[in-house]
């Protein structure tokens, strides 16, 4: 796999706790992004970032932010988890106009 | 909302079969990927065939785009067992760098 590292990869909690993903490459890609994945809906963009301190909100952001303090990692939070959140979250990294590389994503449950 | 939206939903045939995939897309477009998921996986990027191009070749891989159809095909010829997953195809959307999946084609190859 093309360096890249999600963490924790399985994940049971509760309404209302607040949850951060972490998203970890070692490829030194610009781009790094954060999907979630869901029966009838596909892969759905949730954030993205296109440096340190750069993010930009993608088609299903409400609920959701992220941070990237350095080059290597990319962290999603969910503030006050709801059960519309419990989904497969993937996170990918890329270079300018290249494809994606994904990391083999984070099932979460929000019970 | 989806860039693209695959055709048919699922496919089910046997090994040494062709399989096709289509993809039809909204906007205009630079180029447009195919992905690989196994079940249980992240994605994987298969073939980028770029606007200018009508037809792309990868091993078992044959990719066609139709810009003036907003339509491309993922071919896999000789299908394997191993090529069960679902397939999706993805292109940036209006120039951004934010790359949007269509649904997917989920592909069964029976021994």
């Amino acid at each position: 796999d093309a360096g890249i590292t999600q963490s924790p990869r399985h994940k049971v909690t509760e309404t209302g706790t607040p949850v951060t993903l972490r998203c970890h490459q070692t490829e030194n890609h610009r781009y790094m992004y954060w999907y979630r994945q869901d029966p009838g809906h596909g892969l759905r963009l949730i954030h993205y970032s296109y440096g340190v301190k750069d993010t930009d909100k993608g088609e299903v952001s409400d609920g959701y932010s992220v941070s990237r303090s350095k080059t290597e990692d990319f962290l999603l939070t969910l503030e006050s988890a709801t059960s519309s959140q419990t989904s497969v979250y993937f996170c990918a990294i890329s270079d300018d106009g290249q494809p994606q590389h994904f990391g083999d994503g984070t099932r979460l449950s929000i019970l | 909302s989806q860039q693209g939206e695959e055709d048919p939903q699922a496919l089910s045939i046997q090994e040494g079969e062709n399989a096709t995939m289509n993809c039809s897309y909204k906007t205009s477009i630079n180029n447009l990927q195919w992905y690989r998921q196994n079940s249980g996986r992240g994605l994987v990027h298969l073939i980028l065939i770029r606007s200018n191009e009508r037809e792309k070749h990868s091993g078992r891989l044959r990719v066609t785009l139709d810009t003036s159809k907003k339509s491309s095909s993922l071919l896999i010829t000789a299908s394997r067992a191993a090529d069960t997953a679902s397939y999706f195809c993805a292109s940036y959307q209006g120039g951004s760098e934010k790359l949007v999946f269509g649904k997917g084609t989920k592909l069964t190859v029976n021994p």
